[in-house]
């Protein structure tokens, strides 16, 4: 069975700090990788996506892809408040097929 | 980022009415869309793929005949709940496919009384 796999968490870190979101995926056919990020109540929010090994970065975000080890993770520098969230890891084998989530790693940056 | 509207944002309903949810893709044009449901505290469950012109693809689980999905044109996809009961109350959320990712709507709450 294709799996994402994701720390529930919550994941408690300082505000100013780094946070670090890990996920796996189980499925090797797997083309395009995305994180989400949804608040109590709403809907999710596209943050970035990433198609190749590596790091992509965007403002204080940055993606990792490592293809060989089925890893992918988001790091959010200089964590703000208002970045308390559930994060969602998602990934996909190719263009417009659905996506498979993980359950979501819940966030809490504290003051 | 692309902008995906859902109408309505939310409704209330009697016990055996139907309830439709628009899903339009304002400023990009999407084959696929593709609709979720939400319970409080749980995941996102895929409930179905909407394709433009053909006929929906239904996860397994998901009644086809309860949750009729239309996708008439490139920017339009609808869900419709049918004979609607208490349990179908949800947090119901469309996404739309622009070839690079998908860009989710506001999402419909849904509360069957």
């Amino acid at each position: 069975q294709k799996e994402v796999e994701q720390n529930s968490g919550p994941l408690s870190v300082p505000e100013g700090a780094i946070a670090s979101l890990n996920c796996t995926y189980s499925d090797r056919g797997s083309q395009s990788f995305f994180w989400y990020r949804q608040y109590s109540g709403k809907s999710p929010e596209l943050i970035m996506f990433i198609y190749s090994n590596g790091d992509k970065e965007d403002g204080r975000f940055t993606a990792q892809l490592n293809k060989a080890s089925q890893y992918v993770s988001l790091l959010i520098r200089d964590s703000q408040p208002s970045d308390s969230a559930t994060y969602l890891c998602a990934v996909r084998a190719g263009t417009a097929s659905k996506l498979t989530f993980g359950t979501g790693t819940r966030l809490q940056v504290t003051l | 980022g692309a902008v995906v509207s859902q109408h309505p944002s939310w409704v209330i309903c009697k016990s055996g009415t139907s309830v439709k949810i628009e899903c339009r893709s304002l400023d990009f044009q999407a084959t696929t869309m593709f609709w979720y449901r939400q319970f409080p505290k749980q995941s996102l469950m895929l409930m179905a793929t909407s394709n433009e012109g053909s006929k929906a693809t239904y996860e397994q689980g998901v009644e086809k005949d309860k949750f009729l999905i239309n996708h008439a044109s490139l920017t339009l996809s609808t869900l419709t709940v049918t004979s609607a009961h208490p349990e179908d109350s949800s947090f119901y959320i469309c996404s739309a496919d622009s070839q690079e990712t998908q860009y989710f709507g506001p999402g419909t709450r849904l509360l069957v009384l």
